[in-house]
This record gives structure tokens, sequence and C-alpha cells, in this order.
């Protein structure tokens, strides 16, 4: 089945700085990628996705960028501030059900003030 | 739309208890997933619904875990009977065909069996 590898698990950033978290995937199917974040007692939250057809995707200060031939991706998360701490996973779909995302195991960010 | 509801947020429970999980989808999403969260397996699938059929119950742990959809509105996961190593976070999720695959998930319920 699908793997998704992410890294790394702790992230720490002075605010103002740029985060970099990044994921690789098994499943050469694979064809949408979504990040999600998690704040502290909440369910995730879907923050940023791109699909196999794109290279990247931006949204103000979060973009993804997705590499096909290597088989991962990476989001990115510039002018950090400390409401961006948080957990964030990566994720990706696993070819035997287009509805089912497989998780990678999460990266701890934490922006310093 | 109130989003993905969850109930109850938190259950402390005795081993051997019967546990009922519940949760309301957002309405008009065709998709409902049941997660389970651990600090040792991160998010693990149990099973996912499509229009209120059961899909993929292949993450289930075991016999002692089933869910139902009985309508679009609502569905349960149960735990008969509970044991420690159930303890976790669960989070419920539902998604609509057609958009971009996005989850919405609720806000968990963390169970605690003692």
């Amino acid at each position: 089945g699908e793997n998704v590898e992410q890294h790394p698990s702790t992230l720490s950033v002075q605010e103002g700085d740029s985060a970099v978290i990044k994921c690789t995937y098994s499943d050469s199917a694979s064809n949408y990628f979504p990040w999600y974040k998690q704040e502290l007692g909440k369910g995730p939250q879907l923050i940023i996705d791109i699909r196999s057809n794109v290279g990247e995707k931006k949204d103000q200060r979060i973009a993804v960028t997705l590499n096909k031939t290597a088989k991962h991706f990476s989001l990115h998360i510039t002018e950090t501030q400390p409401e961006d701490s948080a957990v964030y996973f990566c994720a990706a779909t696993f070819s035997g059900s287009a509805r089912q995302l497989t998780f990678g195991s999460g990266t701890q960010l934490t922006v310093l003030p | 739309d109130a989003g993905v509801i969850q109930s109850p947020r938190h259950e402390v429970t005795e081993m051997g208890q019967e546990v009922t999980l519940r949760c309301k989808p957002i309405s008009g999403h065709d998709y409902l997933f049941w997660y389970r969260q651990t600090m040792m397996r991160g998010l693990e699938l149990l099973i996912y619904f499509n229009n209120n059929v059961p899909i993929d119950d292949s993450g289930m742990p075991e016999d002692r875990f089933s869910a139902k959809m009985p309508n679009a509105s609502f569905s349960t996961l149960k735990i008969q009977p509970s044991e420690p190593r159930d303890s976790a976070v669960y989070f419920c999720a539902s998604s609509f065909r057609g958009k971009d695959y996005g989850y919405t998930f609720g806000s968990g319920t963390r169970l605690t069996v003692v």
C-alpha cells in the first residue's frame, strides 16, 4: 500500500523566518497531495493541496511544491508567525481508492517569538 | 455550516464497558471517515462510508470495534468491550465527491479507558 514519509518530526524557527516540511510517497499513481494543520485540541484542517498536474501552488504565505519524478512534495511557510505553531500533516491518495488518504507522521512546528 | 460534529468531546470509561462515539457529517457530504490518532501510530483510518455504505473496514483493529451509518447525517463507532489500549483521540471526517477531495475533520473524541 501507500507509504508517506514526513520530515522533520519537529521544527523550530524564529518568527519571520521560513519553514519547510518535506514528504515522500511510494505510490507513483498518487495524484492528490493535501496538507493539514492540527492545532492543540482540534482536528486537522486542510490548508492547501496540490494535484499531480501542477508543480507548485501558492496561497499567501503558504506554498506547496511537487516533484513527481522524485515522488516528493514540500510545504513552505514564509514569514512565520506564532499562530503558525501547530502539527502539520502531509497526505497522499492511495491508488486503490480515490477517497482514501494516507497521512504522514506529522511535523510539530514551533515558531519562536 | 457547523462543520463535522462529534460527541462526546471527552469520554472516560472503565475497561470492559461499551463506548459509543457519535458523528454528524456536513450536510451534503457523501463520504464519512473514522480515524484514530495516537502518538505511536499517528492518524489511522479505521473505516469509511460512501452514501452510508461501509466501503473499507480493513483498519478496524478487531471485532470489538464496529461502526454504523444508519442515515446520511449520523454515524457511530462502538467499542465493546473497551480496553486500555483503545485510549486515543477518535476523529470523524466527511468529504464531498466531486470537489477537491478535501476532508473536513471534527474536533475529535478523546477516549480514556482505565
